[in-house]
This record gives structure tokens, sequence and C-alpha cells, in this order.
């Protein structure tokens, strides 16, 4: 099975900015969770999505937002980026939500806003 | 809120020899699991090994285990027979309704 795959790999964007980031999930995988990696912040949970539907968000501002496609493939988008944005996005995506699904990762999408 | 603490910021191992890298968590929940995960150079998050809560025996996974005591809320990794490609950053991390992670710990391997 191919796994995770995101896209872009590598981003550059500046001050103010959107972005769009791509997620596609394992096949047969449902849920898909967002994480911002930073070296201040550590991973950090940004949102999961299962069905179409955000199940859970972590504790972003509203500039950080995301959905999901009938086919699973999720994207989150973030707007009026600020210097502060500049991190690794990372996707993983499990076969269901829950606590009992393992999530495998993606190899993450670099975002650079300068 | 569930917070996970991996106390040792970098660890270093002799090739072929044994190293521990701690981990603790505080929850009020009976019920969650529990994850090691590795991050080599490529940034590519990999599951090294899972714990779930209401299991007392500890996972396994060839040169990896874990030695879990609930009541302690503690999750350390044991790797054996440290090999060149163990060098990585190391996550701890808990899942209940999210999955929160550790800051890491850097292990180095000498050869």
């Amino acid at each position: 099975k191919a796994g995770v795959t995101q896209t872009p790999r590598y981003l550059i964007k500046t001050r103010g900015q959107q972005v769009t980031l791509s997620c596609s999930p394992i096949s047969g995988h449902r849920s898909v969770s967002w994480y911002q990696q930073t070296p201040g912040q550590g991973l950090q949970f940004l949102f999961e999505y299962f069905s179409e539907t955000q199940r859970n968000k972590g504790n972003f501002p509203g500039r950080f937002s995301g959905r999901q496609f009938s086919n699973s493939r999720s994207e989150m988008n973030v707007s009026t980026l600020e210097l502060g944005d500049s991190a690794l996005y990372l996707c993983a995506s499990s076969t269901l939500p829950g606590q009992q699904e393992t999530q495998y990762f993606g190899p993450g999408t670099r975002l650079l806003v300068l | 809120a569930q917070t996970v603490t991996q106390s040792q910021p970098e660890m270093s191992v002799q090739e072929a020899e044994t190293v521990t890298l701690s981990c603790t968590y505080d929850t009020s929940e009976s019920d969650y699991y529990l994850f090691w995960y590795k991050q080599p150079p490529s940034r590519q998050m990999i599951l090294v090994i899972r714990q779930e809560a209401y299991k007392q025996q500890n996972a396994t996974e060839n040169r990896f285990s874990v030695n879990f005591q609930k009541a302690a809320k503690s999750f350390s990794l044991k790797i054996s027979d440290s090999q060149l490609g163990d060098a990585a950053m190391y996550f701890c991390a808990y899942q209940n309704n999210d999955m929160r992670f550790g800051a890491g710990t850097r292990l180095t391997v000498k050869p």
C-alpha cells in the first residue's frame, strides 16, 4: 500500500498570503489529522477529520482551517500568513478516528514564511 | 489537559549497546494509548511501538520494547543492540481524543 502523501513538500510564502496544503491518506483510511511541528513548540495537534467532518480541533487561531473530501483526501488552509507559521506540517491517517487507531504519518510539508 | 514529558533532550549510545528513553505523562483518563515514534533526518515520522493502557503486558517489537507503568504514568522505550540506523529524534505520544507529543529525545548512536 502506498503511504500517506503530502503536497507540496516545500513552500515559500510571504506574510499576509494564504496557503493550501494537501494530504492523501493511505488507501482505506478515512480519518486524517494535521499537526504543526516547530522547534519552539514541538508537535502540536491542529485538527482531525473523519467522513468530511471535523471531529477535533487543537488550540490554533481561526486562520487555520481544513476540510476533507469524499475520497478522504484532506486540505488545510492558512490565511493571512505570519512569520510564526513557518513550520513542518504533518498529516497522519488512520482507518477510523479514535484512541485505538494507530496514525501513520506523511513526509510533511515544510512551509517557510518570509 | 494531558501532557507528555520527555526529560532527556539528548541521549547517546554505543552501537550494539542498549539504551532507554524516558517518558512520563499526565492524565485522568483510564483508557488511552501510548506510542513511540521515530523521526529521522528525513522528517518522516515512523511508528516504533504502541501500547494499549488496558494491557498490562509490555509491548515488544523486535529490538524495541517498552516498560509501561500505568500507576506511575511512565512509558519508557528500550532499544537493544542499537544500530546506526536508530539515530533519530524519538517522540513519546499519548492518544485519547487527540494525540499529544512529548518534546522529543535526540538519540545519537556511536560506531
